[in-house]
C-alpha cells in the first residue's frame, strides 16, 4: 500500500519570499506523483504532476517540484510567492498497479502569505 | 465545457436521515471516485468505480453507499449508519489504465447534519 506524508500542516511566508512545501511518499512499486491546490470551499486543481522523465517538473502559477527517488520525496517550490497563493496544498501518489488506480493524498499544507 | 458537476453545493439534513449527493461528468471518463475531507485529515477515499455497474470500497466506506448505472453519474448516499456525516465531499473522475495520469475534481458538496 502507498502512503503520503506532508510534515508541515501550516506554512506562513512573507510575500515575495521563496517557499518549499515538503512531501514524502512510500510505495513498493513505481508511482505517479501530483500536487493539487485547493482554495476555500472549492474542489482541487492540479498544479503539476510527475509521470516519468525529467525529475524537475514545472506547473501552473510559477510552481515547480523535484522528484527524488532515493529520498522518496516530491517537494513543491516557488521562488517568490504572492498573496493569491494562499491556499491548501495536497500531495498525492498513484501506483502504477493497474487495477488499483486510486489516488492517495497527504493531509495537506495550509500556505498563508503574509503581506 | 467538459467537467464534473456536484450538486448541491450546500446540504443540510437532520440526524438519522439518508441523503444523496449528486456527481455528474461529461469528460467520458470510466473511473469515478468519492472522497471525504475533514480539517487536518486530507482526503479519504470512500468509494470508487472503474467501470459502469462496478464499484469498490475505499478506506472509509462504512455508512455510505453508491451506484454506477451510467458512465456519467456516480451518486453517493450518506446513510443514517454514518456516525459523523458532517464533512466536505469531493467527487473526481479519471481515465483508466495507462491513460490514468490525472484526476479531475468537482467543486464539492458541504454536508451539515443537525
Amino acid at each position: 500500500a502507498q502512503s503520503v506524508t506532508q510534515l508541515d500542516s501550516q506554512v506562513p511566508v512573507f510575500e515575495e519570499a521563496p517557499v518549499e512545501l515538503r512531501c514524502n511518499y512510500s510505495s513498493s512499486v513505481s508511482v505517479y506523483l501530483f500536487w493539487y491546490v485547493q482554495y476555500p470551499n472549492q474542489g482541487l486543481q492540479l498544479l503539476l504532476k510527475y509521470l516519468s522523465g525529467s525529475t524537475l517538473v514545472k506547473g501552473i502559477n510559477g510552481f515547480e517540484a523535484e522528484f527524488n527517488k532515493s529520498q522518496t520525496s516530491f517537494h513543491l517550490r516557488k521562488p517568490s510567492v504572492h498573496i493569491s497563493d494562499t491556499a491548501e496544498y495536497f500531495c498525492a501518489v498513484k501506483t502504477l498497479n493497474f487495477g488499483n488506480e486510486k489516488l492517495t493524498f497527504g493531509t495537506g499544507t495550509r500556505l498563508t502569505i503574509i503581506p | 465545457d467538459g467537467g464534473i458537476t456536484q450538486s448541491p453545493k450546500y446540504l443540510f439534513r437532520k440526524e438519522g436521515q439518508n441523503v444523496t449527493l449528486s456527481c455528474e461528468q461529461n469528460l467520458n471518463h470510466d473511473a469515478m471516485y468519492w472522497y471525504r475531507q475533514d480539517p487536518g485529515q486530507g482526503l479519504r477515499l470512500i468509494y470508487y468505480s472503474q467501470i459502469v455497474n462496478d464499484f469498490q470500497k475505499g478506506d472509509i466506506a462504512e455508512g455510505y453507499s453508491v451506484s454506477r448505472e451510467k458512465k456519467e453519474s456516480f451518486p453517493l448516499t450518506v446513510t443514517s449508519a454514518q456516525k459523523n456525516p458532517t464533512a466536505f465531499y469531493l467527487c473526481a473522475s479519471s481515465l483508466r489504465g495507462s491513460l490514468n495520469t490525472e484526476a479531475f475534481f468537482g467543486q464539492g458538496t458541504r454536508l451539515t447534519v443537525v
